[in-house]
C-alpha cells in the first residue's frame, strides 16, 4: 500500500504560472522532505519541515506541512522552465530512520 | 567535496547471473542508505547502515539481495540470482546526521535483468 500519495502525478503547465503539488497520507510524520529529481540524476533535497503548520519559503517555492503532520504541500509562483522535474515528497516517522517517498509529480514548464 | 558516487550507472544482465552495485558515500557519513525504485512505483528504503553495521534491514526483498559495507566506508549491494522483478534503479544516499538529517543521494544504478 502507497503511504503517502501525491497528486497530480503529471502537470505541464506554461511559464509563469503558478502550481500546486499535494501530498497525503493517513499516517503521522514526524518530518517530511521534499526533493526535486531531474533524468538520470539522484533526489536533491530542498527543504524539510518538522512542524505542524510550518510554512518555508525557498525563492519562488513555498512549502507548508499540515498541522495534523499527515500532509503537505508544494506551491510553485511564476513557474520558470528551469523549475521542470520530478517532486517527490518523502516522510520521516517518529521512530526508525527510513523515509517513505511518495510517487513523485512530474513538472513540465513550457517556456 | 565530492558527492555519493554508484557503480555502475547502468548494468544489464540476464535473469539467474549475479550483479554487485557500489556506493561510495560522502566521506565522513556514517549512515548509508540503500533505496530502490521499480517502474511506476515509488522509492522505497532497502536498508540503512551505520558505519560498518546494519541498523534496519527491513526492505530487503528476500535473501537474494545482500549488503555489505566493510570498513564503514563504500557499500557493495550484491543480487545473486538476479530476478525479472529486480529491474529497477538503485539508489545509494548518505548523511551525517541519523532520522532528519539531510539525504544526499547518488545517481543511481540503473539494473535492467532481461
Amino acid at each position: 500500500t502507497q503511504l503517502l500519495e501525491q497528486s497530480p502525478q503529471f502537470l505541464s503547465i506554461q511559464e509563469g504560472e503558478n502550481l500546486t503539488v499535494y501530498c497525503n497520507s493517513s499516517s503521522v510524520f514526524s518530518s517530511l522532505q521534499w526533493y526535486r529529481q531531474e533524468p538520470g540524476e539522484g533526489p536533491v533535497l530542498l527543504v524539510t519541515v518538522v512542524t505542524g503548520g510550518e510554512v518555508k519559503k525557498l525563492k519562488r517555492l513555498t512549502f507548508q506541512f499540515g498541522d495534523a503532520r499527515k500532509d503537505s504541500s508544494l506551491h510553485i509562483t511564476a513557474a520558470q522552465p528551469g523549475d521542470t522535474g520530478l517532486y517527490l515528497c518523502a516522510g520521516a516517522k517518529f521512530t526508525g530512520n527510513q523515509f517513505y517517498f511518495g510517487t513523485g509529480t512530474s513538472l513540465t514548464v513550457i517556456p | 567535496e565530492a558527492g555519493v558516487t554508484q557503480f555502475p550507472s547502468h548494468s544489464v544482465i540476464e535473469k539467474g547471473q549475479t550483479v554487485t552495485l557500489r556506493c561510495d558515500p560522502i566521506s565522513g557519513h556514517d549512515n548509508l542508505y540503500w533505496y530502490r525504485r521499480v517502474m511506476g512505483k515509488e522509492i522505497k528504503f532497502l536498508l540503512h547502515f551505520v558505519k560498518e553495521s546494519k541498523q534496519d534491514e527491513s526492505g530487503m526483498p528476500n535473501n537474494r539481495f545482500l549488503a555489505e559495507r566493510t570498513g564503514g566506508t563504500y557499500s557493495t549491494l550484491k543480487v545473486q540470482p538476479a530476478e525479472l522483478e529486480d529491474s529497477g534503479v538503485y539508489f545509494c544516499a548518505s548523511s551525517q546526521q541519523r532520522g532528519r538529517g539531510k539525504l544526499f543521494f547518488g545517481s543511481g544504478t540503473q539494473l535492467s535483468v532481461l
